[in-house]
C-alpha cells in the first residue's frame, strides 16, 4: 500500500453541483498531481501542484481547481458538474515534481454524475 | 488525439502464456516510457519503465522491449500467473521538471488458472 489517501471513497452528485476531493500526500512528499480516469481509459492528467503552487495544467475547463496546503494535502474542486465528469480521480504525490519511479496514486474517489 | 496508443483492449491467457501488450507513440520528444498495474479499487502502480537509449528490460517476469525507429514499446508478462490478472497501462512522457506522463487506454489481462 502507497501512503497516499484520498477522501471520500464514493461520491454521488447531480448536475450543476460542485465536489470537493481531498488528497493526503505520502510522507516526505511535496508534490500532488490529480488525474481523471475514465470508464475504461487510462489516467487523464488535470494538474500539478508542487509546494502549494500550480506546476502544470492539463486539457481541463477553468471549472476543475485546485488548492495543495502547507501540509502538502491537496483538494480538487469541480463546479457546474456534468454528466462526463463522472469518472474515478486519481492523486499521485511525489518527493519533487519532475520525479518518475518514486510518485505514487492513491487509491481514487469515484465520481458519479446524474 | 490519442499520442499513446495500447492494444490489445483485452487478452485472456492461461497460467504460464506469455502476455504481450504493445504501444505506439507520436511524439519523439518522449523520453521515459513506463508501464503501470492497476488493480480493482487501487491506483495504478509503477510497474517497470523504459528509457530510450536501451531497447530492452527485464524486471524479474517483466520485460519491455522497446524500438525507437518504429516509435513502438511491448510489455511481456513470463510465466503469467493468475495474480497477473489486472489493467496495465502504458505512458510516456516529455523531459522536463514536472512528471507529467500520457498514459494509454489500458489493457484488460486475465490469466487462468
Amino acid at each position: 500500500e502507497t501512503g497516499v489517501t484520498q477522501s471520500p471513497t464514493h461520491l454521488i452528485k447531480t448536475r450543476g453541483q460542485q465536489v470537493t476531493l481531498r488528497c493526503s500526500s505520502q510522507s516526505g512528499h511535496n508534490t500532488v498531481s490529480w488525474y481523471q480516469q475514465a470508464l475504461g481509459q487510462g489516467p487523464q492528467f488535470i494538474f500539478q501542484y508542487y509546494r502549494e503552487e500550480e506546476n502544470g495544467r492539463g486539457n481541463f475547463p477553468p471549472r476543475f481547481s485546485g488548492l495543495q496546503f502547507p501540509n502538502y494535502s491537496s483538494e480538487l474542486n469541480v463546479n457546474a458538474l456534468e454528466l462526463d465528469d463522472s469518472a474515478l480521480y486519481l492523486c499521485a504525490s511525489s518527493h519533487l515534481a519532475g520525479e518518475r519511479e518514486t510518485q505514487y496514486f492513491g487509491p481514487g474517489t469515484r465520481l458519479l454524475v446524474l | 488525439q490519442q499520442q499513446v496508443k495500447q492494444s490489445p483492449q483485452s487478452l485472456i491467457v492461461q497460467k504460464g502464456g506469455i502476455p504481450i501488450i504493445n504501444c505506439a507513440y507520436e511524439n519523439t520528444a518522449f523520453d521515459y516510457f513506463p508501464w503501470y498495474q492497476q488493480f480493482p479499487g487501487k491506483g495504478p502502480a509503477l510497474l517497470i519503465a523504459i528509457r530510450p537509449d536501451v531497447s530492452e528490460k527485464k524486471e524479474g517476469r517483466f520485460t519491455i522491449s522497446f524500438n525507437k525507429s518504429a516509435k513502438q514499446f511491448s510489455l511481456h508478462i513470463m510465466d503469467s500467473q493468475p495474480g497477473d490478472s489486472a489493467t496495465y497501462f502504458c505512458a510516456a512522457s516529455n523531459p522536463g521538471g514536472s512528471y507529467i506522463p500520457t498514459f494509454g487506454r489500458g489493457t484488460s489481462l486475465i490469466v487462468h488458472p
